[in-house]
C-alpha cells in the first residue's frame, strides 16, 4: 500500500541549530512529494515540491529537501532555525499523479525551537 | 497573492444536525478537494472534484456526505447528520494543475 512515513514525532532544536526532518515513502515509482508546514491554529503552507529533475529542490523561508531514490527519502533540511520555525511539518505524495489525484500525508513532524 | 478561504473558522453543533462548511477556492482553479484532520491524527484525504462531479473519493466519504459548487466561486462540503466522530479539522484544497493549496480550515465540534 502506498504510505508516507515521518519516523520522527517530535524533534526540539535550539535557535540556529541546523535541523532535518526525515521522510520516507512506499510507491513503486517516483511519486510527486511534497513538504507542508501547519503552524498552530493556521492551514496548511506549501513550503516545497519535487516532480523531476534536480533531487535538491528549495523552498520558501530557506528550507530545502533532497530526494534520493535509492532510499525512497525526501527529507527536509533547514541550517539555522529561528524561533518561527516551530510548527508542524508534514511529508506529502501524490501516488499517481493526475490533476485530481489525492495527496497521502504523512502524521507529521512537530518541531520545537529551543531558545 | 490569492488564497483559499473557508468559513466559518468554527462551527459546534449538536450530534444529528446537518452541516455545511463553505470554501472559496482560487479563482483560476479547476480541482477541488476535502480532507479532514481528526486531532492529534494525520490528515486525510476525503473527496476530490472537477467538472461539477467527484473524482475520486475515499471510504471515509459515505453517504452521510456531499459536496457541491453551487455557483462559480464557492465549493461546500455538506455532512447530513453529524456523528461524534465527524469532529474534526476540515480543510479545503483547490488546484491549477499539479498544486494543491490548503485553505485555513473549519474547526467542527459535535456535542
Amino acid at each position: 500500500a502506498q504510505s508516507v512515513t515521518q519516523p520522527d514525532i517530535h524533534i526540539t532544536v535550539s535557535e540556529g541549530a541546523s535541523l532535518e526532518l526525515r521522510c520516507n515513502y512506499s510507491y513503486g515509482a517516483t511519486p510527486y512529494l511534497f513538504w507542508y508546514v501547519q503552524s498552530p491554529g493556521q492551514g496548511l503552507q506549501l513550503l516545497l515540491k519535487y516532480f523531476s529533475g534536480d533531487t535538491l529542490v528549495q523552498g520558501i523561508k530557506g528550507f530545502e529537501a533532497e530526494f534520493k531514490r535509492s532510499q525512497s527519502s525526501f527529507n527536509l533540511r533547514k541550517p539555522s532555525v529561528h524561533w518561527s520555525d516551530a510548527a508542524e511539518y508534514f511529508c506529502a505524495v501524490v501516488p499517481g499523479y493526475s490533476s485530481a489525484s489525492k495527496i497521502i500525508f504523512g502524521s507529521g513532524t512537530r518541531l520545537s525551537i529551543r531558545p | 497573492e490569492p488564497e483559499v478561504t473557508q468559513t466559518p473558522s468554527h462551527q459546534v453543533t449538536q450530534m444529528g444536525q446537518e452541516v455545511i462548511l463553505r470554501c472559496v477556492p482560487i479563482s483560476n482553479h479547476l480541482y477541488f478537494y476535502w480532507y479532514r484532520q481528526i486531532l492529534g491524527q494525520k490528515v486525510e484525504f476525503l473527496v476530490s472534484f472537477y467538472n461539477n462531479e467527484i473524482s475520486e473519493k475515499s471510504e471515509i466519504f459515505d453517504d452521510q456526505f456531499s459536496v457541491e459548487r453551487p455557483d462559480g466561486s464557492n465549493f461546500t462540503l455538506k455532512i447530513r447528520s453529524t456523528k461524534l466522530e465527524d469532529s474534526a479539522m476540515y480543510f479545503c484544497a483547490s488546484s491549477a494543475v499539479d498544486t494543491q493549496y490548503f485553505g485555513p480550515g473549519t474547526r467542527l465540534t459535535v456535542l
